[in-house]
């Protein structure tokens, strides 16, 4: 059973499209974060949901708007896409507590964006 | 200036070495640090964490946190091909579910057989 799974796994679209990334958690955590991956590696959190309530809201534009319809499910919506939107978008999962321990997210397998 | 800096290598050693992979910070606030491995075409996936300076082991893996200068680093024992993967390091910024894990850019590192 995949405990943090992300669709589609691949999404190539044109400039201007609008496109969703779906994400969802079967480990009972309380809070869910979209980060987005560059071409470096860079690693940047986008949101984040704690029992669907937005918690973390960085400096993204307002072409993109998380949704959270339960604690289960975090999902990612992209308007008006453009080149620099390219890149890979991860979700992940922790649970509250247990963040101060370990610091541990959970991550799906990220959803690549190539936008042309 | 980044919270966390990282040398993005590539690092490639082999098989059997010693590997040191390192990272700077500069909010002394930062308590706890992680590692997070990711393998390609994967997400990240915790592989140590520790509290405070010192060190702590796990297996062919030893974590070293040195608060005053700022400076974490990984050690990797006896390197093995299935170590090939980008080693992100990470701190939490503020300890409540409203907390941002900032991470490192990532050292990629491959083991050569």
């Amino acid at each position: 059973d995949t405990a943090v799974s992300q669709t589609p796994k691949y999404l190539v679209t044109q400039m201007g499209n609008d496109k969703s990334i779906k994400c969802e958690q079967n480990l009972g955590h309380d809070t869910m974060y979209w980060y987005k991956q560059d071409s470096k590696k860079f690693l940047k959190i986008m949101f984040s949901y704690n029992n669907k309530e937005l918690i973390i809201n960085e400096t993204v534009p307002n072409r993109f708007s998380p949704k959270s319809p339960d604690k289960a499910h975090l999902n990612l919506h992209i308007n008006s896409l453009e080149l620099g939107d390219s890149a890979v978008y991860f979700c992940a999962s922790s649970q509250a507590v247990e963040l101060k321990v370990t610091g541990e997210l959970f991550f799906g397998e990220g959803s690549r964006l190539t936008v042309l | 200036q980044k919270e966390v800096e990282q040398d993005p290598g590539p690092l490639s050693v082999p098989e059997g070495a010693i590997v040191s992979l390192n990272c700077t910070y500069s909010n002394s606030a930062f308590q706890y640090f992680m590692w997070y491995r990711q393998y390609s075409r994967k997400g990240p996936e915790l592989l140590m964490y520790t509290y405070s300076s010192g060190n702590k082991e796990d297996g062919r893996f030893t974590a070293q946190v040195d608060k005053s200068s700022k400076y974490i680093s990984l050690f990797i024992r006896d390197s093995q091909p299935s170590d090939s993967a980008t080693y992100l390091c990470a701190m939490p910024r503020g300890y409540s579910s409203a907390s941002k894990i900032i991470f490192g850019s990532g050292t990629r590192l491959s083991i050569r057989p």
